[in-house]
């Protein structure tokens, strides 16, 4: 596809339940990231992928959040057990090259709703 | 961690340039600032992107003074559609680790 794309754009979920969360980087892009931004918020770091490796999962929140690459293409994001303050947009990013420095290019997000 | 500050909101009318500085006090040598805006329900669209002094492209310019501990957004004769909120992005080294930190946001409103 010509950008990121992910799916489901929307997600409500009961508290206590799991959730994956996709993403589709643009083709060839090596490097994947992962955002969480509450509403009214800027986004706020989650984890990277260089192809399959996670180079950093600092941002993750709690160990309820997993995120995997397994073919360095396509990523997941997992939430375990949801809470309502897990209630956010997940925002995908991947880019080109494997530099910190070069752009990254953002999906639409996932809205995440917590009951 | 370094914190990363913009204006809360600006209002402008059509026409006019507008101008959104973000302050980046702990920037990585290396790192480039990039520029986004944001519309309701979409993801942040990329704008710009520089490393120091200026960068002009057919949207936008930046101008980074020699410090890199800010940044400014020129946009040169905005319109009704360019109503969103505006987001910087640097990449921060702190303890070790790179980390990408956005701004706070700010919110432009464009009037007739």
């Amino acid at each position: 596809g010509a950008g990121v794309s992910q799916s489901p754009r929307y997600k409500v979920a009961k508290r206590g339940q799991d959730v994956a969360l996709r993403c589709d980087p643009i083709s060839g892009h090596v490097s994947l990231f992962w955002y969480q931004q509450a509403l009214g918020q800027g986004p706020e770091f989650l984890t990277y992928f260089q192809n399959e490796a996670q180079l950093d999962k600092s941002g993750l929140p709690s160990d309820r959040f997993f995120a995997e690459r397994p073919e360095g293409s396509v990523s997941t994001l997992k939430i375990q057990r949801t809470q309502q303050e897990d209630s956010a947009v997940y925002l995908c990013a991947s880019s080109f090259r494997r530099e910190s420095t070069d752009t990254q290019y953002f999906g639409p997000g996932t809205r995440l709703t917590v009951l | 961690l370094a914190k990363t500050t913009q204006p809360i909101s600006m209002d402008s009318y059509e026409g006019q340039e507008v101008n959104i500085t973000c302050s980046h006090n702990n920037i990585a040598t290396n790192d480039y600032i990039t520029w986004y805006q944001q519309f309701p329900s979409q993801g942040p669209r990329f704008i710009i992107q520089g490393y120091k002094t200026k960068v002009t492209n057919e949207v936008a310019s930046l101008f980074i003074p020699a410090d890199r501990k800010s940044s400014t957004l020129s946009l040169p004769r905005v319109s009704l559609s360019d109503t969103a909120v505006y987001y910087c992005l640097v990449g921060v080294r702190s303890s070790g680790t790179y980390k990408y930190i956005f701004g706070t946001g700010t919110r432009l409103k464009v009037l007739a």
